[in-house]
């Protein structure tokens, strides 16, 4: 297996609700990230997480909170988000986290937050 | 950290012809610069990469090219079909510093049949 998946595809939530994304790799990466990515613009990296232990956290506000169960496993808990949290969330994977290595993309959950 | 530049925004050529896509990175210990293309509602997908051993990197129609000393890296895809259409996210990596990619602002490819 080659790829990283993602679900669900598409979400819509209240600002009151609590939802979770999924994201799966069968790939033997032992470091798995989170970007947020809006319309036309790079994708912004908000958590990075290496041999299942947070390593990196972009100052993300604590209505994300990530959660990382096993090496093939990454979740993102989403609780009492804004309107403007509305994007495009991607998750990816690479085999290392300590060098330079590709970085393998999901593709993606559509989050809109009414 | 690092800060890349990317240059055009938005890019129009016709069919057939060559596309040129530049990187500019600020870090001097930045060594792997990989290439994605996303097209609308999709993955950002690798197209190419190159490391900092390396001056240039081919596959097919398309290639990169890098400069150590002037600090930036560029795209090539020759031969421009419609389907090469999407934005192009350049990005660089930092040696030993957890493989976080710093991406460009992108570049939107429109190739006019």
């Amino acid at each position: 297996d080659t790829e990283v998946t993602q679900t669900p595809k598409h979400l819509v939530m209240g600002m009151t609700n609590k939802k979770s994304l999924k994201c799966e790799q069968h790939m033997g990466h032992r470091a798995m990230y989170w970007y947020k990515q809006k319309a036309k613009k790079p994708p912004e990296l908000m958590f990075v997480y290496s041999y299942e232990k947070l390593s990196i956290n972009e100052s993300v506000p604590s209505r994300f909170s990530p959660e990382c169960p096993n090496s093939s496993l990454l979740n993102l808990h989403l609780h009492a988000l804004q309107p403007e949290d509305s994007a495009l969330y991607l998750c990816a994977s690479s085999q290392r986290n300590g060098g330079s290595d590709t970085q393998y993309f999901g593709p993606g959950t559509r989050l809109t937050v009414l | 950290g690092e800060n890349v530049e990317q240059h055009p925004s938005t890019l129009s050529v016709q069919e057939g012809d060559s596309a040129v896509i530049k990187c500019t990175y600020s870090d001097s210990a930045s060594n792997y610069f990989p290439w994605y293309k996303q097209e609308l509602g999709k993955r950002p997908q690798l197209i190419i990469d190159i490391r900092s051993n390396v001056g240039e990197k081919k596959d097919q129609r398309i290639a990169v090219t890098l400069n150590k000393t002037a600090k930036h890296f560029s795209l090539h895809i020759t031969e421009t079909q419609p389907e090469d259409s999407a934005v192009y996210f350049c990005a660089a990596s930092i040696r030993n510093t957890g493989n976080q990619f710093y991406f460009g602002t992108g570049t939107s490819l429109t190739v006019i049949p």
